[in-house]
């Protein structure tokens, strides 16, 4: 069966800090992988989406970035962390069906606090 | 990317049925209208989705209008566990995952 790991739980770090999330799936090949934010008491944003390998979609122009150095690995990154990234951050994936509507699955998220 | 209109928020007594409203009337023909829900402090889950034909699983049910500019999800017996924020989304090929805020649903004892 098909896991999404996700870690750290949760993260304090000060502002001006760098920010490594990283995210695996297990069971699958090729899936599309998501990286999501939901500020407090606010809904999800997508932040970053990938088809495959080295194949990053930004939605968001904002000081982070995305990477894909493996099938079933996706990282979230920043040079230097802001008090505005404070947020609940969210991995998911769903299978490549080529155009079939699928499920989305979600890692358990990781609490990031920017102090 | 085609939008929905939710209630922000919904009560409902426990071991009732629930009818959580969507509004998408600006959804496309291969448009697919999917459910998630998401638990305090979890990532959201899966709860059910479809095209045109209203479906079950063992979770809900999605009532779709016949003209699917809107669309019902359906909890038979509320229990203090469905307590959640419903997202009501819709997908299509090539287009992404797009949340909005919700409906946030108390569940009363």
């Amino acid at each position: 069966s098909q896991t999404i790991h996700q870690w750290p739980a949760t993260l304090v770090q000060p502002v001006g800090s760098p920010l490594s999330l990283e995210c695996t799936v297990e069971g699958t090949s090729n899936p599309n992988l998501y990286w999501y934010r939901q500020a407090a008491g606010r809904g999800l944003q997508l932040l970053f989406y990938s088809i495959g390998i080295d194949q990053i979609s930004s939605e968001v122009p904002q000081n982070l970035s995305a990477s894909r150095p493996q099938d079933r690995q996706f990282i979230l990154s920043s040079k230097k962390l802001l008090l505005s990234d404070s947020g609940f951050y969210l991995c998911a994936w769903t299978p490549d069906l080529g155009g079939r509507s699928e499920k989305l699955f979600f890692g358990s998220g990781t609490q990031l606090s920017v102090l | 990317d085609a939008k929905t209109t939710q209630p922000n928020s919904m009560e409902s007594n426990e071991e009732e049925p629930v009818h959580l409203p969507c509004n998408h009337s600006t959804i496309s023909g291969t448009d697919y209208i999917h459910w998630y829900r998401q638990l305090p402090s979890q990532g959201p889950e899966y709860v059910i989705h479809g095209l045109t034909s209203n479906v079950n699983n063992r979770m809900a049910s999605l009532a779709i209008a016949e003209d699917r500019k809107s669309s019902t999800l359906i909890l038979h017996r509320a229990t203090l566990r469905d307590a959640a924020v419903y997202y009501c989304i819709l997908w299509n090929t090539g287009n992404q995952f797009y949340f909005g805020t919700g409906t946030s649903l108390t569940v009363i004892p």
